[in-house]
């Protein structure tokens, strides 16, 4: 069966800290796609970063940055520099990838608060 | 990513009431999915709606409770009939990117449902 743990229910840091966001999966597909969603206050869910399970690279957009490690099963998720803005829910989720139609399966999600 | 709209973007209901959800998106879509997000939760897939045929439902979640129709390729509706306040959530659809992007699913803002 699939699972994903968010161990860290919340977060709350001081703006212009680093912030990692911890993610841990289960899954007995060798294929499957790592996911990371924000929810801001307003509700909607915004996608961030897709991975494939053969990509173990690390990815850097601006700030965030992704490290996927297959041998701890971990996909975790750094903010540099944070800002109030990145005020929000976090999301790590898990599907196969043998078809469009897998269901998502998502993590209970991080609460993450920048202080001013 | 395709553009997703849903109405009503939140709604009061009284208890026993019944609820339509639409979900429009701007370009055409073989799979739609409605997630459900109870309050301070994860999000759980409640259907996955293909057009032209019935929608499958996830385990716990049956179609007298909660109907789906799905007309064409860019239309989805999702009903909560005879709603209780366990009901009360964010009702989300998503469907998946496309072509390099099919593992990807992408949300709708939701919609925040209270019952009282």
């Amino acid at each position: 069966a699939q699972k994903v743990t968010q161990a860290q229910t919340e977060i709350s840091v001081v703006e212009k800290e680093d912030v990692t966001l911890d993610c841990v999966y289960e899954t007995r597909d060798t294929t499957y796609y790592l996911f990371w969603y924000k929810q801001p206050p307003s509700g909607e869910l915004v996608f961030l970063i897709r991975r494939n399970s053969f990509d173990e690279q690390n990815e850097i957009s601006g700030r965030y940055s992704w490290n996927f490690q297959k041998s701890t099963s971990s996909f975790n998720f750094t903010i540099t520099a944070s800002q109030v803005v990145d005020s929000a829910v976090y999301f790590c989720a898990l599907s196969e990838a043998r078809s469009s139609a897998s269901k998502i399966i998502f993590g209970s999600g991080t609460r993450l608060s920048i202080r001013p | 990513s395709a553009v997703i709209s849903q109405k009503p973007s939140r709604d009061i209901c009284q208890r026993g009431t019944s609820l339509t959800i639409q979900c429009q998106v701007d370009s055409q879509v073989t799979m739609m999915f409605w997630y459900r997000q109870q309050p301070g939760q994860s999000l759980t897939l409640i259907a996955t709606a293909n057009q032209g045929s019935e929608a499958t439902y996830e385990s716990g979640f049956v179609i007298d409770k909660f109907p789906i129709s799905r007309p064409n390729l860019t239309f989805s509706t999702l009903t909560v009939s005879n709603m209780s306040p366990e009901d009360s959530s964010i009702y989300l659809c998503s469907v998946v990117g496309r072509e390099a992007d099919k593992g990807t699913q992408y949300f709708g803002p939701g919609t925040r449902l209270t019952v009282l």
